[in-house]
Order: structure tokens, then sequence, then C-alpha cells
């Protein structure tokens, strides 16, 4: 089945250092892959995505780049705020058809906190 | 154009008794999902439904119903809760475009506590 790894957290920065969370996946097929952002006592929020290999997904200063060779989607960011704190997940979905229907299979999540 | 709604936010149950979690969802997605994280587990689905009158098993589905009587709207039942069903739970729903279910929107999840 899928799967999808990540670095285990906590995650202490300070402000404007540089982020990378690791992520690596197992999946048959082309999966799409996602990096969702859950800020305090919030739902999850779409951060980015990649749609297929070498695709890069950009928001809000963050990256990450879907490398199929390495089954990885690390996120990366140069300088990181105050209010870059949250938790990340990353995740993959299958593409519909068959008996996928774009269920959304999570890493564990990794708590960033950046002081300031 | 309120996205994901649920309802209640938060509830305390004690052992045994039951209770129905609301999802509505005002984008006319046809998917919708409910989730529960639990402190390094990440989510883990419970149930789905890819459209009114439908509905499936996700990977963590003994203990829970689910209906879908709308197409906006989705419930999570507990008949009898458990101590272990205290988790937060997330409802989440998405649309098809050529054949890929892209992104899912989530609600601001139930904070729910079983004694």
């Amino acid at each position: 089945g899928n799967s999808v790894t990540q670095m285990e957290g906590p995650v202490t920065l300070s402000e404007e250092a540089f982020l990378t969370i690791n992520c690596t996946y197992t999946a048959t097929g082309y999966p799409s892959l996602f990096w969702y952002v859950q800020y305090p006592g919030e739902g999850l929020q779409l951060l980015l995505k990649a749609t297929k290999a070498d695709d890069k997904g950009s928001n809000k200063g963050f990256e990450a780049t879907y490398r199929k060779e390495t089954t990885s989607f690390h996120l990366e960011k140069g300088s990181v705020q105050v209010s870059d704190s949250a938790v990340y997940f990353c995740a993959l979905s299958e593409r519909a058809g068959g008996t996928s229907y774009g269920k959304l299979t999570f890493g564990q999540g990794t708590i960033l906190t950046v002081h300031p | 154009n309120a996205g994901v709604t649920q309802t209640p936010k938060f509830r305390v149950l004690k052992t045994g008794q039951s209770m129905t979690l609301l999802c509505a969802q005002d984008m006319n997605h046809e998917y919708m999902y409910w989730y529960r994280q639990d402190p390094g587990m990440g989510l883990r689905l419970i149930h789905y439904s890819v459209g009114e009158g439908t509905t499936a098993k996700g990977e963590v589905p003994d203990g829970y119903n689910v209906s879908r009587l709308k197409k906006q709207n989705f419930l999570l039942g507990l008949e009898s809760a458990a101590p272990s069903q205290t988790s937060v739970y997330f409802c989440a729903s998405s649309y098809e475009i050529g054949g890929i279910t892209d992104t899912q929107y989530f609600g601001p999840g139930t904070r729910l506590t079983v004694l």
C-alpha cells in the first residue's frame, strides 16, 4: 500500500533560518504530492502541490520538488518567520479511478517552532 | 462561500453515549471524507463518499457510521462512544477534473473527548 514518511520533529529554528523537512513516499502508479499546513487550533490548509515528476510546487516562500527517482518531496524555505510555526504534513493522492477515489495518505506531521 | 464547516467544534461524551458530527460544504464537491487526527499518527481516513447516497470504508472505520443523504452534507455517527475515539475529527471535500481528484479542502475540526 501507499505510505508517506516525514522527518521526525519537533523542529526548532531561529527566525530567518533555512528550513528543510524531509518527506519520502511509497506508492504505485503516479501519485500527486502535497504539503499541508496546520496552524494552532485550525484545520489543514493546502500549502503547495505537485502532480508529476520534476514539478516544483511553491507558495509563501516554501518550495518542494517532486523527485520520482528518489521518491521524495522535501519542503524547503530560505528564511522562516515566527508566523511559520505550525504542523506540516506531507501527503500523497492517487489519481481517481479504480478504488482510490483520491484518498490522501498522510505522513505523521512535523511540528515547526520558529523563535524570534 | 463558507467552504467546509463542521458542527460542533467541541464535545465531551461519556462512554456508551452516541452522537453525530455534521460536515457541510458549499463548493458542490462530489467527494467527501472523514479523518481522525491523533498525536504522532497524522490523519487517518475513517469513511469517505464519492457522491450523494454513497459511502465507503476507509482505513479505520470500526465504531463509526456515515451517511450522505444530500450532496453538501456528510454525517459521521458514533453509536456507542469509547475512550479510544477521543480524537480530533476533520471533514474534507474535493472534486474531480479529468480523472484527477486533486486538492482536499478541510474543515476546522471537531475535538471530541470520551470519558
